[in-house]
């Protein structure tokens, strides 16, 4: 089994739909991340929490909202959804105190907004 | 500005020829991080290798290999006799701050797409 699980893996929905991305890790890291990928856009950041209290806005937050529901789980929401939040998503964690520092990411979700 | 910046695009050769993708990084950090990922066309994003900032040896894995200068603030990674399964998206990345700070973000390049023409 896949140490960071995103579902659901690939999503169509419409326009003004409610869309919830979860995702869960077995890797008992603090930090977790939502990243959003675009083609020729590389990947940037929505949101990261560095513990179940702390939750910080990244590059592109605006239209999106997550919750840190444990130390395992870091779902991201997308309130009304529109047709540029069409992207690839990627959570990712890391142990930032650990020797190696680099993000562990889930396999992605596809979302495609009508 | 952009802390990461990947110059090409696009990136096309013929198996067995060596190709080098650039990668030049901005911060006024003095500890600081280097990634390379990997992206195949399955999607999954894969590590490949990771530099600090106060280790400039260059470092070879296979047909992998990649030259850190912080003069000129690059991080380049190097594929020898290229193979189709390389064909992939690849990132760079940056990680700013010392080991416990808060800032932890990664920030990625835009990609470099390579293909390997058989």
């Amino acid at each position: 089994d896949a140490d960071v699980t995103q579902t659901p893996r690939n999503r169509i929905t419409k326009t003004g739909k409610r869309i919830m991305l979860e995702c869960s890790q077995t890797k008992g890291h603090d930090r977790m991340y939502w990243y959003r990928q675009d083609p020729g856009l590389g990947l940037r950041l929505i949101y990261y929490s560095f513990d179940v209290k702390d939750i910080n806005k990244g590059e592109i937050s605006d239209g999106y909202s997550v919750s840190r529901q444990a130390q395992a789980k870091f779902s991201l929401s997308l309130e009304s959804a529109i047709p540029n939040q069409t992207a690839l998503y990627f959570c990712a964690t890391s142990d930032f105190s650990g020797p190696t520092g680099e993000l562990f990411f889930g396999e992605g979700s596809r979302l495609t907004v009508l | 500005a952009q802390k990461v910046t990947q110059a090409q695009t696009e990136i096309s050769v013929v198996e067995k020829e060596d190709v080098t993708l650039d990668c030049v990084y901005e911060t006024r950090d003095t500890t600081y991080y280097l990634f390379w990922y990997k992206q195949p066309p399955s999607g999954e994003l894969v590590f490949l290798i990771r530099r600090n900032s106060f280790d400039e040896q260059n470092e070879i894995s296979g047909r992998y290999s990649w030259n850190f200068q912080k003069s000129t603030s690059s991080f380049n990674f190097t594929i020898t006799a290229s193979q189709v399964v390389d064909s992939a998206v690849y990132f760079c990345a940056l990680r700013e701050g010392a080991r416990g700070s808060t800032l932890g973000r990664l920030y990625f390049g835009r990609g470099t797409q390579l293909t390997v023409w058989p």
